[in-house]
């Protein structure tokens, strides 16, 4: 089975700080999401990469940035982190080449900015 | 833009009952393709059912089916003999045949089944 894994289930962090959400997968796909998901707004794209070294905004990118420096690989960072980045990180990844491939997300990280 | 329209923020049903969840979407697209995906308590999002919209048949997985009415830009998710394991938050999701994989969500119902 494939399997998307983030590093952390929940993590705390304080206001200003340099935080780091990693998320790696074992399936050698080409794409890879981070999404975030808050109570009644559903899910939304903040980056996402279809090659390493790759990477494209998504909707809501204002406040984060992403690496893809290896293909199984991809890290949210949020540069200054504010309370209102408080929410769950969702990673996903998908083969590269069909277009109606499924997603396969990994279980998430529900991150408190304090 | 696409958007996507989850009308019910939750849902509940009785164990053996049938649901159904709705969703909308706005798109000027001809082509694209959509999504039910499923997310329980253990936050682990998994695709229940997806349909292609230049298919006319309704997608069936299981106890799982839809209706894609393409000209009300309608997507419903149908449960047929609801069980307790399928308690969980449901997504709606629209994909553009030229977006490869990238989708846009629904806002979400969350579905309990009670016994």
């Amino acid at each position: 089975d494939v399997k998307v894994t983030q590093s952390s289930r929940y993590l705390v962090k304080r206001t200003g700080e340099k935080v780091f959400l990693e998320c790696v997968q074992d399936m050698d796909h080409e794409n890879m999401f981070w999404y975030r998901q808050d109570p009644g707004l559903g899910l939304r794209l903040i980056y996402f990469s279809y090659d390493v070294k790759m990477k494209e905004k998504g909707d809501i990118p204002e406040g984060y940035s992403v690496s893809r420096e290896k293909k199984e690989r991809f890290s949210l960072i949020l540069e200054s982190a504010s309370t209102n980045q408080t929410s769950m990180y969702l990673c996903a990844s998908s083969y590269g080449d069909r277009w109606n491939e499924k997603l396969f997300f990994g279980s998430g990280t529900q991150l408190s900015v304090l | 833009a696409q958007t996507v329209t989850q009308s019910q923020p939750e849902m509940s049903v009785q164990e053996a009952e049938t649901v159904t969840l709705s969703c909308t979407y706005d798109t000027s697209e001809n082509n694209y393709y959509l999504f039910w995906y499923k997310q329980p308590p253990s936050r682990q999002m998994i695709l229940v059912i997806r349909q292609e919209a230049y298919k006319q048949q309704n997608a069936t997985e299981n106890r799982f089916s839809v209706n894609f009415q393409k000209a009300a830009k309608s997507f419903s998710l149908k449960i047929s003999d609801s069980q307790l394991g399928d308690t969980a938050m449901y997504f709606c999701a629209f994909g553009r045949v030229t977006s490869g994989s990238r989708l846009t969500f629904g806002e979400g119902t969350q579905l309990t089944v009670n016994p």
